[in-house]
């Protein structure tokens, strides 16, 4: 079975600065890796996934992240944070040809001016 | 852009109750998801669900609960007899081609469920 940590529960930063989202997994076999966000009242929206090749993965609204086959992590990272990225982000991992994903327990990013 | 959305955004019921969420996933997928997240925990998978039938289920999903796909637009989770500890936040999701690696699971709003 494989699982996710999220390192962080919390992460307040202010606005312009930049922001580093920790997650680590550990699974026997490959994964592909997710990084989900849940804006207020909505849904979780997929920012970016890795599947295989180039390591550095880029996303959605400015967000990228590495994968660290070594250090079984995929830290999601973004360079200057806006109050609009106030948000929970979910770090997830899925088995190829496995169809559920598995979670970790989010972190909540919370941008001030 | 479609979007998989769900109803009621919020349920209250009586513990012994049934409830039934529902979920419209986007309108060409073809596989459904449920998952939960009790507050404070993680986001856990429930079931998935292809041409009528479940594909996978958790150690959660027992007995008290069931899915169908009544029509061809909604999808449902029923829990027939709500526990206390049913009390969750329920994501709806979908995908056009299940397990494959370039899918994208896409998520509803989720229902929040409180049992009294």
């Amino acid at each position: 079975a494989q699982s996710v940590t999220q390192l962080d529960s919390q992460v307040p930063v202010f606005e312009e600065a930049p922001v580093e989202l920790r997650c680590n997994y550990s699974s026997s076999v490959s994964v592909y890796l997710f990084w989900y966000v849940q804006y207020p009242n909505q849904g979780l929206q997929l920012l970016l996934k890795y599947l295989s090749g180039s390591t550095l993965v880029k996303g959605i609204n400015g967000f990228e992240a590495e994968f660290n086959k070594s250090q079984t992590s995929f830290h999601l990272r973004k360079p200057s944070v806006h109050i609009s990225d106030t948000a929970e982000y979910f770090c997830a991992v899925r088995r190829p040809n496995d169809y559920k994903l598995s979670f970790g327990a989010g972190t909540t990013v919370t941008v001030r001016a | 852009e479609p979007e998989v959305t769900q109803t009621p955004s919020h349920q209250v019921t009586q513990m012994g109750q049934e409830v039934i969420l529902r979920c419209v996933p986007i309108s060409n997928h073809l596989y459904f998801y449920w998952y939960r997240q009790i507050l404070g925990q993680k986001v856990e998978f429930l079931v998935s669900f292809y041409n009528n039938e479940i594909s996978e289920k958790s150690e959660i999903f027992d007995d008290q609960f069931s899915v169908e796909r009544p029509d061809g637009s909604n999808f449902t989770l029923k829990i027939r007899s709500t526990k206390l500890e049913d009390s969750a936040m329920y994501f709806c999701a979908s995908t056009q081609l299940g397990a494959s690696g370039t899918d994208t699971q896409y998520f509803g709003p989720g229902t929040r469920l409180t049992v009294l």
